[in-house]
């Protein structure tokens, strides 16, 4: 069965550092999405992106962040200059969002650490 | 804005009983509701999606309900096993692309 995939599973970096989370979304699917848990918080939207561009962002998802799909195939989201309050749980998703009916599809996440 | 409520926050049963999760939101305006299952420091897993125009869907022991006019949703677990103990989180899709979340009912089901 298809799924989304994400690299790397852990990653920890020092304030101030730049870091560039990885995900491979389902092939066919046309919406990417990324989304953030940090720990023992809800699950929050930062960003969705279709047609390569940004088709709607929440509040969270400020100057340091972007989103790119690279290639046919990829999609990154870039944080540029992280701080302490950046590490979560990230999850990148996808669907095949025709009208919004569609389910969104998540990865298994990369937990970020800034120390 | 769009708040969604799960309650209770932790439910412990023994195995074999059958259970009710809740999930509350405030806009009736949706698109879809999600219904996943997360494992301790793992990904989302979707378990069952309900349109608005539904009222119910099914898969295998789960069945999720849709009473959009009154904001709710319940996910009802049948014989429960050791496996299900996972948090179980509830999702709504309004105008827009992003889901809103719950904080999730987390589930232990004791042998």
């Amino acid at each position: 069965e298809p799924e989304v995939t994400q690299t790397p599973s852990h990653q920890v970096t020092q304030m101030g550092q730049e870091v560039i989370l990885r995900c491979v979304p389902i092939s066919n699917h046309l919406y990417f999405y990324w989304y953030r848990q940090i720990l023992g918080q809800k699950v929050e939207f930062l960003v969705s992106f279709y047609n390569n561009e940004i088709s709607e962002k929440s509040e969270i998802f400020d100057d340091q962040f972007s989103v790119e799909r690279p290639d046919g195939s990829n999609f990154t989201l870039k944080i540029r200059s992280t701080k302490l309050e950046d590490s979560a749980m990230y999850f990148c998703a996808s669907s095949d969002s025709r009208g919004g009916t569609e389910t969104q599809y998540f990865g298994p996440g990369t937990r970020l650490l800034v120390l | 804005k769009q708040e969604v409520t799960q309650i209770p926050a932790a439910l412990s049963v023994p195995e074999g009983e059958n259970l009710v999760l809740n999930c509350s939101f405030t806009d009736s305006a949706i698109y879809n509701l999600q219904w996943f299952r997360q494992d301790p420091g793992k990904g989302l897993t979707s378990l069952l999606l309900i349109q608005s125009s539904q009222r119910e869907q099914t898969s295998g022991r789960l069945n999720a309900s849709l009473d959009k006019s009154s904001g709710r949703s319940t996910l009802y677990i049948a014989a429960s096993q050791p496996g299900d103990s996972a948090t179980y989180l509830c999702a709504v899709k309004g105008g827009s692309e992003k889901l809103v979340f719950g904080k999730g009912t987390k589930l232990t089901v004791n042998p």
